[in-house]
């Protein structure tokens, strides 16, 4: 079946940069997404890419996509306290359709 | 605008009951997905509701159960409750056939003792 890996956990200082990565078994996957969880919230759509694309810049935050080797990857640039959160890699094989999650990365931001 | 709006928000409930969990979908959107996450964990598929029909179901028993209304609201049932049944309860909305995301609600912490 379908499988989401993620590291567990990142630490970064204020203001470096801080990359989380994300790799998936399914060849399928059509869309690709990256969601933020605060404490005791929802998840929160942070950006998303196409698999026939390769990458994608949003602000601060660049996501990779290596297609061939099925890795997806989330940079966020000047990473700040506020960044501190979980986040979370999703694939979808069609639009609308199911996401299957992975574990998701807590990535804690030292100031 | 309001997003998505999930009730109640905590829950406590005893082993073998039953619970009804309740979600009122972003404005526009007219696709409810439900999902599980149990602490620590990322969330987990449990159905998707369009058109006041089930559309897509993952890997839960029948003791889960849903349903949605005209107004593109939905409900979350789980009968004969479990311990392992302990969870963040989230509900997302989205529109039929797009690819960007879904809106999540923050959720219904459940606690099944």
């Amino acid at each position: 079946g379908e499988d989401v890996e993620q590291s567990l956990f990142l630490s970064v200082r204020e203001g470096d940069s801080s990359v989380i990565n994300c790799t998936y078994t399914d060849s399928s996957s059509t869309y690709l997404y990256w969601y933020k969880q605060e404490p005791g919230a929802g998840l929160q759509l942070l950006t998303y890419i196409f698999s026939n694309m390769d990458m994608k810049q949003d602000q601060r935050l660049t996501v990779l996509l290596n297609k061939k080797d099925k890795h997806l990857s989330l940079r966020i640039a000047d990473t700040q306290t506020g960044d501190s959160a979980i986040y979370f890699c999703a694939e979808s094989k069609d639009a609308g359709n199911m996401l299957t999650f992975g574990g998701g990365t807590r990535l804690m931001v030292k100031p | 605008d309001a997003g998505v709006t999930q009730s109640p928000t905590h829950l406590i409930k005893t082993r073998g009951q039953q619970v009804t969990l309740r979600c009122s979908p972003k404005s526009g959107h007219d696709t409810v997905s439900w999902y599980q996450q149990a602490l620590g964990q990322g969330p987990q598929f449990i159905f998707q509701y369009y058109e006041e029909e089930e559309r897509q179901r993952g890997n839960f028993p029948d003791r889960f159960s849903g349903h949605q209304f005209p107004n593109y609201s939905s409900e979350l049932n789980v009968n004969a409750l479990l311990l392992g049944d302990s969870a963040l309860y989230l509900c997302a909305s989205s529109v039929s056939g797009s690819h960007y995301g879904y809106t999540f609600g923050s959720g219904t912490r459940l606690t099944v003792v």
